[in-house]
């Protein structure tokens, strides 16, 4: 069956500190990854995602993910967090061999200044 | 261009009344979904459709049903709403099965 795990639910950080969250799938055949971003009281938009080619990808805002085929990873980056990064992060693995759209159970991310 | 528009955005029902979420698209996208958030629990799928006049279950389809008769429309139904379905509801649209989905504001519904 396919599934997404995100490890850290509850992610506190000061401004500044580097990020890095994990998202783990097991999915089979080709497989998009998609990184979305959940501000406070909003819906979901895209942050990142990748198809193809460098397995390094950039998004918005300075985030970056890792797609790391061998470990079916496809962790998130930021380098210096800020204040206004706080929100929720979901992973999502898209394969054409399935209908359905999977999210993982996001991460919670809190920025303090 | 709107995007995914959801209505209404607040709803406050009582136990055992019956109400429709409806979900629009101006994108001309196949897939449709609707989700639950709860905390902690993330998004969990209720119902999705692939194209006009299909429907097919999710991870938590009981309690709600769904209909497709438009391309761009997909409502999402609760037939007797209990204090378990108090949740945000989000819509979702996409082109195809491997491509990123565009969603709507939610709509914050509370079963009393």
């Amino acid at each position: 069956a396919q599934s997404v795990s995100q490890h850290n639910h509850h992610v506190i950080l000061s401004e500044a500190a580097s990020l890095e969250l994990g998202c783990n799938y097991s999915y089979g055949g080709t497989v998009n990854l998609f990184w979305y971003v959940q501000y406070p009281g909003q819906h979901l938009q895209l942050l990142l995602k990748y198809f193809s080619g460098d397995p390094l990808v950039k998004g918005i805002k300075g985030f970056e993910a890792e797609f790391i085929k061998s470990k079916f990873s496809f962790n998130l980056r930021k380098p210096s967090v800020q204040w206004s990064d706080t929100a929720e992060y979901f992973c999502a693995p898209r394969s054409y061999n399935t209908d359905k759209l999977i999210f993982g159970t996001g991460t919670r991310l809190q920025v303090f200044p | 261009n709107a995007g995914v528009t959801q209505t209404p955005k607040f709803r406050v029902l009582k136990t055992g009344q019956s109400m429709t979420l409806l979900c629009a698209q101006d994108m001309n996208h196949e897939y449709m979904y609707w989700y639950r958030q709860d905390p902690g629990m993330g998004l969990r799928l209720i119902h999705y459709s692939v194209g006009e006049g299909t429907t097919a279950k999710g991870e938590v389809p009981d309690g709600y049903n769904v209909s497709r008769l438009k391309k761009q429309n997909f409502l999402l139904g609760l037939e007797s709403a209990a204090p378990s379905q108090t949740s945000v509801y989000f819509c979702a649209s996409s082109y195809s099965q491997g491509l990123e989905a565009f969603f709507g504001q939610g709509t914050r519904l509370t079963v009393v």
